[in-house]
């Protein structure tokens, strides 16, 4: 069965420092990626998604960054944290389009 | 008007009783339709996948799709604490965004 990781599970940052948060699924073969950030009362709000190694689309225009170094590995960095940037952020994955099954999360609060 | 429309709630039942939960969206090209159930600090959960109109059932619940209205809809018989939850829907045109509600707080009490 297909199990997808994150980790931190969660994270405190100053405002202005780098960010690295990983996801990882296994038990599958070139899944498509997803971040998301869910904020209080605003939703689950799509960020970035990968359909394959290196191929990284974005949804919303911000200072945070993705990248899909290996086939089952998605990555979300931002070199300057704002405070606008906390939130629980979420990774899924998809086999095909639309049924997207999400992991476990990243509490991110910036101070 | 957003794409999806969700009450956030909080809606209280009663240990058993049956529950309604409700969307409405605005975009005639949404096909496909989810239910999600998170648990507070948790990543959602999938639920139940509906394509196009017509019901689902799984268990205790029902999905239901009513394109021509556009309204979503998802029943929970013999409700039960375990089910006090987050419930997003969520529905895409076959694209790689899905469009969530903001979801509708559950709560089932002994």
């Amino acid at each position: 069965s297909q199990t997808i990781h994150q980790w931190p599970a969660t994270l405190v940052q100053p405002v202005g420092s780098p960010l690295s948060l990983e996801c990882t699924v296994e038990g599958t073969s070139n899944p498509n990626l997803y971040w998301y950030r869910q904020a209080a009362g605003r939703g689950l709000q799509l960020l970035f998604y990968s359909v394959g190694i290196g191929q990284i689309s974005s949804e919303v225009p911000q200072n945070l960054s993705a990248s899909r170094p290996q086939d089952r590995q998605f990555i979300l960095s931002s070199k300057k944290l704002l405070l606008s940037d906390s939130g629980f952020y979420l990774c899924a994955w998809s086999s095909v389009k639309d049924t997207q099954y999400f992991g476990p999360g990243t509490r991110l609060t910036v101070l | 008007q957003k794409e999806v429309e969700q009450d956030p709630g909080p809606l209280s039942v009663p240990e058993g009783a049956i529950v309604s939960l409700n969307c409405t969206y605005s975009n005639s090209a949404f096909q496909y339709f989810m239910w999600y159930r998170q648990y507070s600090r948790k990543g959602p959960e999938l639920l139940m996948y509906t394509y196009s109109s017509g019901n689902k059932e799984d268990g205790r619940f029902t999905a239901q799709v009513d394109k021509s209205s556009k309204y979503i809809s998802l029943f929970i018989r013999d409700s039960q604490p375990s089910d006090s939850a987050t419930y997003l829907c969520a529905m895409s045109g076959g694209g790689y965004a899905l469009n969530f509600g903001k979801g509708t707080s559950l709560l089932v009490t002994p």
